[in-house]
């Protein structure tokens, strides 16, 4: 499975955009991109999945370039309650199963 | 209902004791998982379940031993723990047992402490 790297933490201010951007250099053809959010001493949610250009949906959207090296997770104006770990991972979708290896994630601190 | 259960919230045991751990979800997913997740680092993966079947085991000490009784249910027996294997546990399902990009859902975890 491919590694990713992410930013350690970002800092943001309520009402604005946040763009996070994870590198995964040596993705392969068949990986798949998705991006979860945890909050303290909760399991992980699913946000979003995209395998190339952009995706979006009601909570965020996924920027993927032409390389698919690294993809951008956006979320829109965001508020206190965005405050999360937000993690990326590289998945083969042709894997037998869904075998998640978490990255180190992005703390995202949103201030008032 | 997207909804993973796990029971208890909360659990303190001593290295002497046996406890279980307990995962429900009524989503007709196939595919069932646990995960460790130490303070502030990322979930691990420890093992995966694919139609009642154990498919993946991440080299999980024997002191761990996972069973699944039915598609909806999962269960994570604990004996002989050691203090470092205080952490959150978590499981988690998916609707699939084969090639799929479906999404994982996660239970809230259980806070389990070793004494």
């Amino acid at each position: 499975l491919a590694k990713t790297t992410q930013p350690i933490s970002m800092d943001s201010y309520e009402g604005q955009e946040v763009n996070i951007t994870c590198s995964h250099n040596n993705i392969a053809t068949n990986d798949y991109i998705t991006w979860y959010q945890q909050f303290p001493s909760q399991g992980p949610r699913f946000i979003i999945q995209g395998y190339k250009t952009k995706v979006t949906n009601e909570v965020a959207s996924l920027f993927i370039p032409a390389d698919r090296k690294s993809s951008t997770l956006s979320l829109p104006r965001v508020s206190l309650s965005d405050t999360a770990v937000y993690y990326c991972l590289v998945g083969d979708r042709n894997t037998g199963f869904q075998k998640l290896v978490f990255g180190t994630g992005t703390r995202l601190l949103v201030s008032p | 209902d997207t909804e993973v259960t796990q029971t208890p919230k909360h659990l303190v045991m001593g290295m002497t004791n046996k406890k279980s751990l307990k995962c429900e979800q009524h989503m007709g997913h196939r595919a069932m998982y646990w995960y460790k997740q130490k303070a502030k680092k990322p979930p691990e993966l420890m093992f995966v379940y694919s139609y009642e079947k154990l498919s993946i085991n991440e080299s999980v000490p024997s002191r761990f031993s996972p069973e699944c009784p039915n598609s909806s249910l999962l269960n994570l027996h604990l004996h002989a723990l050691q203090p470092e294997d205080s952490a959150l546990y978590l499981c988690a399902s998916s609707q699939s047992g084969g090639p799929s990009t479906d999404t994982q859902y996660f239970g809230p975890g259980t806070r389990l402490t070793v004494l």
